[in-house]
């Protein structure tokens, strides 16, 4: 049975820090992995889309890579800004085609 | 372009009473989600759309849940009785895939979310 895990589950720092948020899954057989921002009283905003084939996604400020043998990906923000803070999470579409998802990373950028 | 739209925002009932939540896709969108999310977890698929047909409600607890999406546009979401545990916020979201059945492998536009409160 898929899993997926975000650590660290909440996350605080400085404006202007580059930062990596975590994700992890438990098999390897994907389709895709999806990074996703969740802004309070609101719905998810998908952010990059990273297929089984490909290695990393790139979207302004973020960057997401993918290694599907070690069950990984990493969502790399650069710079970051207040306008950033928001629950990050990551879902795998898994060979059911069902999108598995992590429970979030809780991320704060203090000005 | 519109994005998907749900009604209502929120929505507080006391336990074994009944409630419905709305949920209108992007024109076009051939394949509709419903989620629930529990506070401090992801969103759990509930049920799948593609079309007016479902593809996938293993997870829906069809005992006091029912979902019908009529004519493949619009989508109705009914929990009767509802229970202390389903407070949560529910979720819309659609795609654009095409096939015999949906498959996650396209990006998924979600609503703003019902955020439901049972008493």
């Amino acid at each position: 049975k898929q899993e997926v895990t975000q650590i660290p589950a909440a996350l605080s720092v400085p404006e202007g820090e580059n930062l990596v948020l975590n994700c992890s899954f438990t098999d390897s057989a994907i389709y895709n992995l999806q990074w996703f921002r969740q802004d309070p009283g609101k719905g998810l905003t998908s952010l990059l889309l990273i297929q089984s084939s490909q290695r990393e996604q790139t979207s302004g400020r973020l960057n997401a890579s993918l290694d599907k043998s070690s069950g990984r990906s990493t969502l790399y923000i650069a710079a970051s800004q207040p306008g950033d803070s928001a629950t990050y999470l990551c879902a795998v579409c898994d060979s059911n085609y069902q999108l598995i998802w992590g429970a979030g990373t809780k991320l704060i950028i203090k000005p | 372009e519109a994005g998907v739209a749900q009604s209502p925002r929120y929505k507080i009932i006391e336990k074994r009473q009944s409630v419905a939540f709305w949920c209108n896709p992007i024109s076009g969108h051939a394949t509709l989600y419903w989620y629930q999310q529990i506070l401090g977890q992801g969103p759990k698929l509930l049920i799948q759309f593609q079309n007016n047909g479902v593809v996938d409600d293993s997870q829906l607890p069809k005992d006091r849940f029912s979902a019908e999406r009529l004519k493949g546009v619009d989508s109705t979401l009914k929990i009767q009785p509802a229970k202390l545990e389903d407070s949560a916020v529910y979720l819309c979201a659609s795609s654009s895939l095409g096939g015999e059945l949906g498959k996650a492998t396209d990006t998924q536009y979600f609503g703003p979310g019902t955020r439901l409160t049972v008493l």
